[in-house]
């Protein structure tokens, strides 16, 4: 089974602060994602990875920042957390090498932050 | 621009059969998934249709029609832990790194 993992559930953290997020995958996939989910609203893309240190930037990049020192990592980084970042953060991730019917994405627990 | 369209939440009996809608209207296609999502939890993928027809699976079925830009997901024999979000999404065109769009999703109830 695909497993992914985030660092943590539940997170409150205070305006200003720097905030880290993890995510780690066991299948050796390749794309690794970063979504916030909002009442009302699809996922949005806000980061995404296809290999160790490369990095895309998604649909809402502003504010956040990212790394993938290797393979199995995926890190998002609220740089100087505010109020509108309060949200519900998913990790995912997926295969490239398997052509598109191989690249279903598969997410991690969540992590719900709220920036007070 | 890139829109998808599902219901915001629907109500179904337990026992009884459901249909849930998607239309999106993208830029490219390259196939559609369905998502489950319950309360609190990750989404799990429930099918993928990049041809059109029915995807049959269990009590779950998805149907895609390329042409009317239409999708929906069929669900049968509806127990309570059917109770959940159903998230639609389209894959777009390479030049989009083939990225997902997703709908906002459809809170299916379940009543007894």
């Amino acid at each position: 089974d695909v497993k992914v993992t985030q660092s943590s559930r539940y997170l409150v953290k205070r305006t200003g602060e720097k905030v880290f997020l993890e995510c780690v995958q066991d299948m050796d996939h390749e794309n690794m994602f970063w979504y916030r989910q909002d009442p009302g609203l699809g996922l949005r893309l806000i980061y995404f990875s296809y290999d160790v240190k490369m990095k895309e930037k998604g649909d809402i990049p502003e504010g956040y920042s990212v790394s993938r020192e290797k393979k199995e990592r995926f890190s998002l980084i609220l740089e100087s957390a505010s109020t509108n970042q309060t949200s519900m953060y998913l990790c995912a991730s997926s295969f490239v090498s398997r052509g598109l019917a191989g690249q279903t994405q598969y997410f991690g627990p969540g992590t719900r932050l709220l920036v007070l | 621009g890139q829109n998808i369209d599902q219901p915001t939440e629907m109500t179904a009996t337990e026992g009884a059969i459901v249909q849930i809608n998607c239309t999106y209207q993208t830029s490219g296609f390259n196939g559609l998934f369905w998502y489950q999502q319950h309360a609190g939890e990750a989404p799990t993928f429930l099918s993928y249709n990049v041809l059109d027809g029915l995807e049959e699976k269990g009590r779950f079925s998805s149907f895609l029609s390329r042409s009317k830009g239409y999708s929906y997901l069929l669900l049968k024999e509806l127990q309570m832990k059917d109770s959940a979000s159903y998230l639609c999404a389209v894959r777009g065109p390479m030049d989009s790194n083939y990225q997902l769009i997703w709908g906002a999703g459809t809170k299916l109830i379940i009543k007894p």
